[in-house]
């Protein structure tokens, strides 16, 4: 059965520290990773797609790594603000059949950036 | 309206009851989903359709049925739920099959 898995399940730092989050995958032969954000009460804003020919994708502050020997992605986010609390969430996707099967998610990680 | 769309937000139903949630792209999406997300679980895939075809169908119970009458519009019709069904049910679409994917806001459905 392929999984996702997240860890820390929270994690809560000051304001103006780089961060790392971690997820591993149980089946490397995967098709992409994505990372999402999700605030309270709402839907998943999509913050980086990685594809699987690809080790890492960039946006602004935000870097996503992917390895899939070790079966694992990370999610670097620099000098940390505020604003960047939230659930951070994992999804990964596998090819079956006649294409991509739909998004595995972990469970993700909570978290907090103190002022 | 842009992106991602669903109607209604919020939705309280009782176990005899039948309702629908919509869901509608503007993205000129060819693929589009539904997933559940319960209370300390993972989001779960639900069901895929790419070009108005179901793609997957993950062991859902037959109580839910989607219904993707063209490439925008996205229905998942409810009949004799259980309280445990109650959950936030998120939309989702993307250009094909294998790329980003783009979420609704997501509709709250309580089941008394």
């Amino acid at each position: 059965k392929q999984e996702v898995t997240q860890i820390p399940a929270a994690l809560s730092v000051p304001e103006g520290e780089n961060l790392v989050l971690n997820c591993s995958f149980t089946d490397s032969a995967i098709y992409n990773l994505q990372w999402f954000r999700q605030d309270p009460g709402k839907g998943l804003t999509s913050l980086l797609l990685i594809q699987s020919s690809q080790r890492e994708q960039t946006s602004g502050r935000l870097n996503a790594s992917l390895d899939k020997s070790s079966g694992r992605s990370t999610l670097y986010i620099a000098a940390s603000q505020p604003g960047d609390s939230a659930t951070y969430l994992c999804a990964a996707e596998w090819y079956s059949g006649g294409g991509a099967d739909g998004l595995t998610f972990g469970k993700g990680t909570h978290l907090i950036i103190q002022p | 309206e842009t992106g991602v769309t669903q109607t209604p937000r919020h939705l309280v139903m009782g176990m005899t009851n039948k309702k629908s949630l919509k869901c509608e792209q503007h993205l000129g999406h060819n693929a589009m989903y539904w997933y559940k997300q319960s209370a300390k679980k993972p989001l779960e895939l639900m069901f895929v359709y790419s070009l108005e075809e179901r793609v997957e169908n993950n062991s859902v119970p037959s109580r839910f049925s989607p219904e993707c009458p063209n490439s925008s519009h996205l229905f998942l019709h409810l009949h004799t739920l259980q309280p445990e069904d109650s959950a936030l049910y998120l939309c989702a679409s993307s250009q094909d099959r294998g790329l980003e994917q783009f979420f609704g806001p997501g509709t709250r459905l309580t089941v008394l």
